[in-house]
C-alpha cells in the first residue's frame, strides 16, 4: 500500500531557530513526493517536489527538504523559522493521483 | 495567487439536498482534480477530469459527480448530502495529467451540512 505517515501533528519553535518536519512514506515504486504549505482561508501551495533527481531539494521561502531512500524519509528542514512560516505543512506522496498526510501545525513563537 | 478560483467561498446546505461547486483552472492548464479535506485531515483524492473525461477516482461514492466543460472549468455535485459531507472542497489544476507535473491548488469551497 502507498501512503504518507507525518509523525508530528503539532511543531513549536522560536523564531531564528530550525524547523524539522518529520515525514515517512511507503511506496512499491519509486516516489515522487511533495511538500505542501496551507495558510489559513489560503489555497495549498506547492513548498518544493523530489522527482528522483538530487535527494536534497532546495524550495521556496528557505526550505529543503532530504529523500533518504534507506530510511523511507523525506522530513522538511528550515535553518531558522519566521513568523510568517506558521501555517499547516502537508507531505505528499504522487502516485496516480495526490495521496496527502495528515498535517503538521507548525507554531512559531516571537 | 495560482489563478485557480472556486465559487462559492461557503455554503450552508441541510442534509439531503444537493450542491454543485465550482472551479476555474488556470490558464491553459486542461487537467482538474477535487480533494475533500474534513477539519484537522490532510485533503482526500475525490477525482480527476483530463479533457472533459473522468481520468481516476478516489474512494467516494457515485452521489459524488463531475463535469469538465471544453474551456477545462470544473463542476462537483453531491447528491443527497450527509453531514460527514462538511468539508473543505479543494480544486487543482495542471497541465496534463500530473503525474509528475505540479498541482495548482484553489482556495477551496467551505461547505456546511446541518
Amino acid at each position: 500500500a502507498q501512503s504518507v505517515t507525518q509523525l508530528d501533528s503539532h511543531v513549536s519553535v522560536s523564531e531564528g531557530t530550525p524547523v524539522l518536519l518529520r515525514c515517512n512514506y511507503s511506496s512499491s515504486y519509486s516516489p515522487s513526493l511533495f511538500w505542501y504549505v496551507q495558510h489559513p482561508n489560503k489555497g495549498l501551495q506547492l513548498l518544493l517536489k523530489y522527482t528522483s533527481a538530487a535527494t536534497l531539494v532546495k524550495g521556496i521561502n528557505g526550505f529543503e527538504a532530504e529523500f533518504k531512500k534507506s530510511e523511507t524519509s523525506f522530513h522538511l528542514t528550515k535553518p531558522s523559522a519566521h513568523m510568517s512560516d506558521a501555517a499547516e505543512y502537508f507531505c505528499v506522496l504522487n502516485t496516480d493521483k495526490l495521496i496527502f498526510g495528515t498535517g503538521t501545525r507548525l507554531q512559531v513563537f516571537p | 495567487e495560482t489563478g485557480v478560483t472556486q465559487s462559492p467561498t461557503h455554503l450552508i446546505k441541510t442534509r439531503g439536498q444537493q450542491v454543485t461547486l465550482r472551479c476555474s483552472s488556470q490558464s491553459g492548464h486542461n487537467t482538474v482534480s477535487w480533494y475533500q479535506q474534513a477539519l484537522g485531515q490532510g485533503p482526500q483524492f475525490i477525482f480527476q477530469y483530463y479533457r472533459e473525461e473522468e481520468n481516476g477516482r478516489g474512494n467516494f461514492p457515485p452521489r459524488f459527480s463531475g463535469l469538465q466543460f471544453p474551456n477545462y472549468s470544473s463542476e462537483l455535485n453531491v447528491n443527497a448530502l450527509e453531514l460527514d459531507d462538511s468539508a473543505l472542497y479543494l480544486c487543482a489544476s495542471s497541465l496534463g495529467t500530473p503525474t509528475f507535473e505540479t498541482q495548482y491548488f484553489g482556495p477551496g469551497t467551505r461547505l456546511l451540512v446541518l
